[in-house]
């Protein structure tokens, strides 16, 4: 079966700092794997998918499949980043199974 | 934001009663789903349907029910039998293409 696991329901790191949100996952098939974010007061959005190997908003996320990680990082937080963040991973019928969630204070 | 509606915003519910939650979205996605959202446990999906008249369960549907009779609408019935229903719903569609799209949710609370 599959699981996302992020061990750190929370995490705090001083602005300016850089900060890694972990992300384990355990499937059998081709993994799909997304970042989503949920800021205060906002709906969640995604944030950034494997797929596109793309940066966004500083953030970038490489899939390792030999550690099974998809580990989020950003040399330098700001007071902005400071959100609730999912790891998800799309299994068979497009459906999405998330993490439990970390949420990131960012310090000024 | 739009797209996706939610409403209500907050509901209040009563133990022993039915409620629905209505989830309509304008942007022509085939696939809808639930989720229920609490604190620590993250996103755990309800129901989804992937095309009109059609709905699967998810990881925890019991005491839940859903219809899909319109590809714009995918009402969720929480029903007396679920025994812990106050928690964050959110309704999500997606298009095929890229990922999944959510709505601003419902907070459901039972007095």
């Amino acid at each position: 079966a599959q699981r996302v696991t992020q061990p750190e329901k929370l995490l705090s790191v001083f602005k300016g700092a850089p900060v890694e949100l972990k992300c384990n996952y355990s499937y059998s098939g081709s993994p799909e794997l997304f970042w989503y974010v949920q800021y205060s007061r906002q709906r969640l959005q995604l944030l950034l998918r494997h797929i596109s190997r793309e940066s966004i908003k500083g953030f970038t996320a490489d899939l390792n499949k030999g550690e099974t990680s998809f580990h989020l990082k950003k040399p330098f937080a700001q007071e902005e980043d400071s959100a609730m963040y999912y790891c998800a991973l799309q299994t068979g019928a497009n459906n999405l199974f998330f993490g439990t969630g970390t949420r990131l204070t960012v310090i000024p | 934001d739009g797209g996706i509606t939610q409403s209500p915003k907050y509901l209040f519910r009563k133990e022993g009663q039915n409620v629905t939650l209505s989830c309509e979205q304008n942007l022509n996605h085939d696939a809808m789903y639930w989720y229920r959202q609490d604190p620590g446990q993250g996103l755990r999906l309800i129901y989804y349907s992937q095309i009109v008249n059609d709905f699967q369960k998810g990881d925890i549907a019991e005491g839940y029910s859903v219809s899909r009779e319109k590809k714009e609408s995918f009402p969720l019935t929480v029903t007396s039998a679920q025994k812990n229903p106050t928690a964050f719903y959110l309704c999500a569609t997606y298009s095929g293409r890229d990922t999944q799209y959510f709505g601003p949710g419902t907070r459901l609370t039972v007095l």
